[in-house]
C-alpha cells in the first residue's frame, strides 16, 4: 500500500495524559499536513511541513500541541495534558506540487477519545 | 467570515436524479479549488480538482465562477453509492493553507 498511513487508528486516553500520533506520507511527497476534524465539521488545519521545516501553524493550535518531521519523512503530532475538547479525528495529508497544482491525499486518521 | 461556506444539507434525492451543490469562498486571491468526498467515519478522498474552464468526469461536473466566488458540483444520474459528504476545498496559493467547508451531506434513496 503506497498511500498515507497513520498510527494508531484509535486512541482512548484519560484527561491529563500525553498522546502521540504518527503519520507516514506517500514517499515522494514533500509536504505534510495535520488536520483535526470533529463531527459535522470539515477538517480544520493545524500545521504543515515542507520537508523537515514546519512552515505554518494554526493560531488555534494551543501550546499543548507540537508536531515534528525530523528527517522530512514521517511526522509525529503530540498532545500534552489532553483535555476532553481534544477528542476528534486527527487527519494527516501529504501532497506534491505537480504542474502547478498541489493536491492532498489523506491518511485514514487517528480517532482520539479523551475521557 | 468563514473562508469557505457550504450548505450542510442534508440533500435526499432519488436514484437517477440530478443534484447540485454550491460552495462560496471569501478570498478572491484563492487559486486552487477541489471537491472531496468523505464517507462516514472515513478520510476525505479527492473527487476532482476544479479548473477555470470547468471540468467533467463521468457523471460529475465541476464549475468555477471567479467573479461570484463560488464553485459548484453537479452529479447526474445519482447512484446509491454517491451517498456521502462532499467537501469543498480552497487553497489561496501554493504552499499555503487548504480551507475546507463543513461539507454537504447527500443521501441517494432507492
Amino acid at each position: 500500500d503506497t498511500g498515507v498511513s497513520q498510527n494508531p487508528r484509535h486512541k482512548i486516553t484519560k484527561r491529563g495524559q500525553n498522546v502521540t500520533f504518527r503519520c507516514d506520507p506517500i514517499s515522494e511527497h514533500n509536504r505534510l499536513y495535520w488536520y483535526r476534524q470533529t463531527l459535522g465539521q470539515g477538517p480544520e488545519f493545524l500545521t504543515y511541513f515542507q520537508n523537515e521545516a514546519q512552515l505554518e501553524k494554526s493560531r488555534l493550535l494551543s501550546d499543548r500541541f507540537s508536531a515534528e518531521r525530523p528527517k522530512g519523512s514521517f511526522s509525529t503530532l503530540e498532545i500534552q495534558r489532553t483535555e476532553q475538547g481534544d477528542s476528534a479525528m486527527y487527519l494527516c495529508a501529504s501532497s506534491k506540487l505537480l504542474t502547478g497544482l498541489e493536491t492532498q491525499y489523506f491518511g485514514p486518521g487517528t480517532r482520539l477519545l479523551v475521557l | 467570515r468563514k473562508e469557505v461556506e457550504q450548505d450542510p444539507g442534508p440533500f435526499n434525492v432519488p436514484e437517477g436524479a440530478t443534484v447540485a451543490f454550491n460552495c462560496t469562498y471569501s478570498n478572491s486571491a484563492s487559486q486552487s479549488f477541489f471537491w472531496y468526498r468523505q464517507d462516514c467515519r472515513k478520510e476525505p478522498k479527492l473527487l476532482m480538482s476544479v479548473y477555470s474552464s470547468g471540468n467533467e468526469d463521468g457523471r460529475f461536473t465541476a464549475q468555477l465562477n471567479r467573479a461570484s466566488q463560488y464553485i459548484s458540483l453537479l452529479i447526474r444520474d445519482s447512484k446509491l453509492s454517491d451517498s456521502a459528504t462532499y467537501l469543498c476545498v480552497v487553497n489561496k496559493n501554493f504552499g499555503n493553507q487548504f480551507y475546507f467547508g463543513t461539507g454537504t451531506s447527500l443521501t441517494v434513496i432507492p
